[in-house]
């Protein structure tokens, strides 16, 4: 199983842009990366999945080096609606039941 | 927003009784899984479904059984509950090769539980 580890928590301010990095040493080679966002009482939510390079939806980009063996989610311009904790997972199609969560990176944006 | 509803939202009970919980879905999703979430744990998957009658262990299946009779539910039942079951639980679907990488899950509302 691919083990993710990313850092516990971090601050930023609105307007920032906000990275976070998970480290995936062990990544196979079909696994792809996925990140989810949750917020407090609410279950998870996807926010965007990626397997090499660079992938950018309306809500963050995801950017994959080469090696693949670590990931950065990035935030444009947080707002304190963006305080949330955040998930990097890494798996393989139809593989949902081996993936591990992990305790996330829990982000807080003041103003 | 995927059509996940979990049931009762909130329980309180008694150590040593029966509780069951209940997780409805509206999106034909042939995956479904039981979490459980607790501080500092993130969360962990307890057991998992891959259709009707078909169901899986997972990482912290000791004290839960499940049951799928149907596509739409997923039963989670804590036959005699302790206190170290106190948690929020979270039902969640997917459906393996629509996204076309690794399997993304929906989630439901969550369900808050204590054991007295």
């Amino acid at each position: 199983l691919a083990k993710t580890t990313q850092p516990i928590s971090m601050d930023s301010y609105e307007g920032q842009e906000v990275n976070i990095t998970c480290s995936h040493n062990n990544i196979a080679t079909n696994d792809y990366i996925t990140w989810y966002q949750q917020f407090p009482s609410q279950g998870p939510r996807f926010i965007i999945q990626g397997y090499k390079t660079k992938v950018t939806n309306e809500v963050a980009s995801l950017f994959i080096p080469a090696d693949r063996k670590s990931s950065t989610l990035s935030l444009p311009r947080v707002s304190l609606s963006d305080t949330a904790v955040y998930y990097c997972l890494v798996g393989e199609n139809s593989s949902a039941s081996k993936i591990i969560f992990g305790s996330g990176t829990r982000l807080s944006i003041r103003p | 927003d995927a059509g996940i509803t979990q049931s009762p939202r909130h329980k309180v009970t008694e150590t040593g009784t029966p509780v069951t919980l209940r997780c409805h879905q509206t999106e034909n999703h042939r995956y479904m899984y039981w979490y459980r979430q607790d501080p500092g744990h993130g969360l962990r998957l307890i057991h998992y479904s891959y259709g009707v009658k078909d169901t899986d262990k997972g990482e912290v299946s000791d004290g839960y059984s499940v049951s799928r009779s149907k596509t739409e539910d997923f039963l989670l039942t804590l036959e005699s509950a302790t206190s170290s079951q106190t948690s929020v639980y979270f039902c969640a679907i997917s459906e393996p090769g629509t996204s076309g990488g690794a399997d993304t899950q929906y989630f439901g509302p969550g369900t808050r539980l204590t054991v007295l």
